[in-house]
């Protein structure tokens, strides 16, 4: 068990949507990374977060957003999805930037 | 592009034997490496890293090379168990690119009883 809680473990959703991934770093982490992977893909970063302040963005869609809250949790908004948007979803966390990232189970996100 | 490769898609072994995993990548400017397994249904477990200024790293069972001369990376398990098949990747860091990891496309590991 690496400590980084993502909910929910499943989600089966319509195209054009909107949904919510949450995640709970580890105990001390300050540092929150979002990643998808697809088939076609691999893992891709998609957003980084310091503690509450967006810190990185890799190739994250507009239609995707997310944030870290006071008590570090991190959720990542989907919105007006797609077929193509069905992948793997997975949060890491970190003590701070540069340091090892360890990452949750991920969330896996059915568009259909 | 910049992008972490892997040379070799599917990699089988003999329960025992020794498994190296390979893998190239293309920026000089990665401060360090990580790899990473993953099983079925599960995220990505660190297993070690190589900052970019050594060769060599040993965990155990696992040891991590670095050459930078023409930028590939290793890793070899000793002894390798059943509980090793997965998929592993390697990833780079870089600490001017906001920290985020860079993945490659992944071996996946077979090891035969």
């Amino acid at each position: 068990d690496s400590g980084v809680t993502q909910t929910p473990k499943h989600l089966i959703t319509a195209t054009g949507q909107r949904v919510t991934l949450r995640c709970s770093p580890r105990s001390g982490d300050l540092s929150v990374y979002w990643y998808q992977q697809s088939l076609d893909q691999g893992l891709q970063f998609l957003i980084q977060y310091y503690n509450g302040e967006e810190r990185a963005k890799g190739n994250i869609l507009e239609r995707f957003s997310a944030q870290q809250f006071p008590d570090l949790h991190s959720e990542l908004n989907l919105s007006s999805l797609e077929l193509g948007d069905s992948a793997l979803y997975f949060c890491a966390s970190s003590v701070a930037a540069g340091y090892i990232q360890y990452f949750g189970a991920g969330t896996r996100l059915s568009v259909l | 592009g910049e992008s972490v490769g892997l040379h070799l898609p599917t990699l089988s072994v003999q329960e025992g034997d020794n498994s190296i995993i390979n893998c190239a990548y293309s920026n000089s400017a990665s401060d360090y490496f990580i790899w990473y397994k993953q099983e079925s249904g599960k995220g990505p477990q660190f297993i070690i890293d190589i900052r970019s200024n050594m060769d060599k790293r040993q965990g155990q069972r696992v040891t991590v090379l670095l050459n930078k001369t023409v930028k590939h990376l290793s890793l070899q398990i000793a002894a390798t168990q059943p509980g090793d098949s997965a998929v592993y990747f390697c990833a780079e860091n870089r600490e001017n690119a906001g920290n985020m990891l860079t993945f490659g496309g992944g071996t996946r590991l077979m090891v035969k009883p």
